[in-house]
C-alpha cells in the first residue's frame, strides 16, 4: 500500500539556520503530495502542496518540490525562525474517484532555539 | 464563519465500553473525513462521508463506525474500546471538487482506561 517516510525528530536548528525535512513516499498511482503543520495547542493546518511532478509548493518561506524520480518533497527554508517550532507532516493523497483520505507520514518535530 | 468543530475536547472511557464523537464541518463543506492520531504518530485515515454515505475507508476494525447528517455533520462511534484505541481523533471537512483542502478541526482526545 501507499506509505509515507519522514526524518526522525526531533530536529534542532539554531534561528535563521536553513531547513531540510526530509520526505519520501511509496504510491501505487501518481498522488498529490502535502505539507502540514501542527503548532502546539493547535490543529493541523495545510502549509503547501503539489499536485503533479516537478511542481513546487510553497507558503510562508517554506518550498516543497514533487521529485516523481525520487519519490521525493523535501521540505526547505532558508531562514527558520522560533515561531516555525511545530511538528511537519508529510503526506499524499490521490484526486478523483470520488475518494481522497491523506496518508500522513509520522511526523518530524522542529524545535528552533533563539 | 465558524471552522471545523469538535465535541467533546476530552474523553474518558473505560475497557469494553463504546463511545460517540461529534463534528460539524465548515460551512459550505460537504465531506467529512475521521483520522486517528496515536501519540507521536501521524495521523490515519478511518473513513470519509460524503451525501451521508460511507465512501473510502482506511484499515480499521468494524468497532469504528460513522454517521453523517442531513446537514453534513458526522458522528465517529467506536465499540468494545481497547486500551489501543486511546488517541487524538481528527474531524477534517472538505467541499466537493477534486482535491479540495481538508480543514481540521482541533481533535477530540479520548483516552481508554
Amino acid at each position: 500500500g501507499d506509505s509515507v517516510t519522514q526524518m526522525e525528530g526531533p530536529v534542532t536548528l539554531s534561528e535563521e539556520a536553513f531547513l531540510t525535512i526530509n520526505c519520501t513516499y511509496t504510491a501505487t498511482g501518481y498522488p498529490s503530495l502535502f505539507w502540514y503543520v501542527q503548532y502546539p495547542g493547535e490543529g493541523l493546518q495545510l502549509l503547501l502542496k503539489a499536485t503533479k511532478a516537478d511542481d513546487k509548493g510553497s507558503n510562508k518561506g517554506f518550498e516543497a518540490t514533487y521529485r516523481k524520480e525520487t519519490t521525493s518533497f523535501h521540505l526547505e527554508k532558508g531562514s527558520v525562525q522560533v515561531s516555525d517550532s511545530a511538528v511537519y507532516f508529510c503526506a499524499l493523497r490521490y484526486s478523483g474517484g470520488g475518494a481522497d483520505g491523506l496518508t500522513f507520514g509520522k511526523g518530524t518535530h522542529l524545535i528552533i532555539q533563539p | 464563519d465558524a471552522g471545523v468543530t469538535q465535541s467533546p475536547t476530552h474523553l474518558i472511557k473505560t475497557r469494553g465500553q463504546q463511545v460517540t464523537l461529534r463534528c460539524s464541518p465548515k460551512s459550505g463543506h460537504d465531506t467529512v473525513s475521521w483520522y486517528q492520531q496515536a501519540l507521536g504518530q501521524g495521523p490515519q485515515f478511518i473513513f470519509q462521508y460524503y451525501e451521508e454515505e460511507e465512501r473510502q475507508r482506511g484499515n480499521f476494525p468494524d468497532r469504528f463506525s460513522g454517521h453523517q447528517f442531513p446537514n453534513y455533520s458526522s458522528e465517529l462511534n467506536v465499540n468494545a474500546l481497547l486500551l489501543g484505541d486511546s488517541a487524538l481523533y481528527l474531524c477534517a471537512s472538505s467541499g466537493t471538487g477534486t482535491l479540495s483542502e481538508q480543514y481540521f478541526g482541533p481533535g477530540t482526545r479520548l483516552t481508554v482506561t
